[in-house]
């Protein structure tokens, strides 16, 4: 079966300084997986996405993610933070039944 | 280009009233539609899904159901509101087709809160 575990249910940096989002997953097969970001009361939006074609993934708004095989982790980073990416991070991971299945997120605050 | 929309986007109801959110999605032919809730301080939860008309997957027993009266309109409803049934409500869309991406597409979400 497939999951996904977010390591971290709270993450603190200052605006300019990296960021890191950890994520690991478990699944029988080479999995989908996926990074969504939430502001406050806002939807879910996608960040990126991983179907095999390439390790590294690069999503909207400076973000990455790397699939790592042989760690089982699909990590999100970003090289400086902004204010605005302030908000509510899941990682997810498609269950093979027309399903998706969510991570319990990462909140990320962003310092001035 | 697809769109989807929700509402209302607040909601406020006493206990026991009855509930129903709407969910359309534009721009595309026969999706897959789904409903998640989200309760405060936790992740997401899915409620129901639907491959087409008047087709109806429940994962979780509870005090809420759904319809797809339309090929891209998605309802959920509710006889009578519980406390417990507070939350961010999402809908969701994927393309159906066979070969299409597994990924999902989020409206806006509908904040209820029961009273």
């Amino acid at each position: 079966a497939q999951s996904v575990t977010q390591l971290d249910s709270h993450v603190s940096v200052s605006e300019g300084t990296p960021v890191l989002l950890r994520c690991n997953y478990s699944s029988s097969y080479s999995p989908s997986l996926f990074w969504y970001v939430q502001h406050p009361n806002k939807g879910l939006q996608l960040l990126l996405k991983y179907t095999s074609a390439a390790t590294l993934v690069k999503g909207i708004n400076g973000f990455e993610a790397e699939f790592k095989k042989s760690e089982t982790s699909f990590h999100l980073t970003k090289p400086s933070a902004h204010m605005s990416d302030a908000a509510e991070y899941f990682c997810v991971v498609y269950s093979g039944y027309n399903k998706l299945i969510f991570g319990a997120g990462t909140r990320l605050a962003v310092h001035p | 280009s697809q769109t989807i929309h929700q509402w209302p986007a607040t909601l406020v109801q006493p206990v026991g009233s009855p509930l129903s959110l709407e969910c359309t999605v534009e721009g595309t032919s026969n999706p897959n539609l789904y409903w998640y809730r989200q309760a405060a301080g936790r992740g997401l939860q899915l409620l129901f899904y639907s491959v087409g008309i008047g087709q109806i997957s429940s994962e979780v027993p509870q005090n809420l159901s759904a319809s797809r009266p339309q090929d891209r309109q998605f309802i959920l409803s509710s006889k009578k509101l519980l406390l417990s049934d507070s939350g961010f409500y999402l809908c969701a869309w994927r393309t159906g087709h066979p070969e299409g991406t597994d990924t999902q597409y989020f409206g806006p979400g509908t904040r209820l809160t029961v009273l």
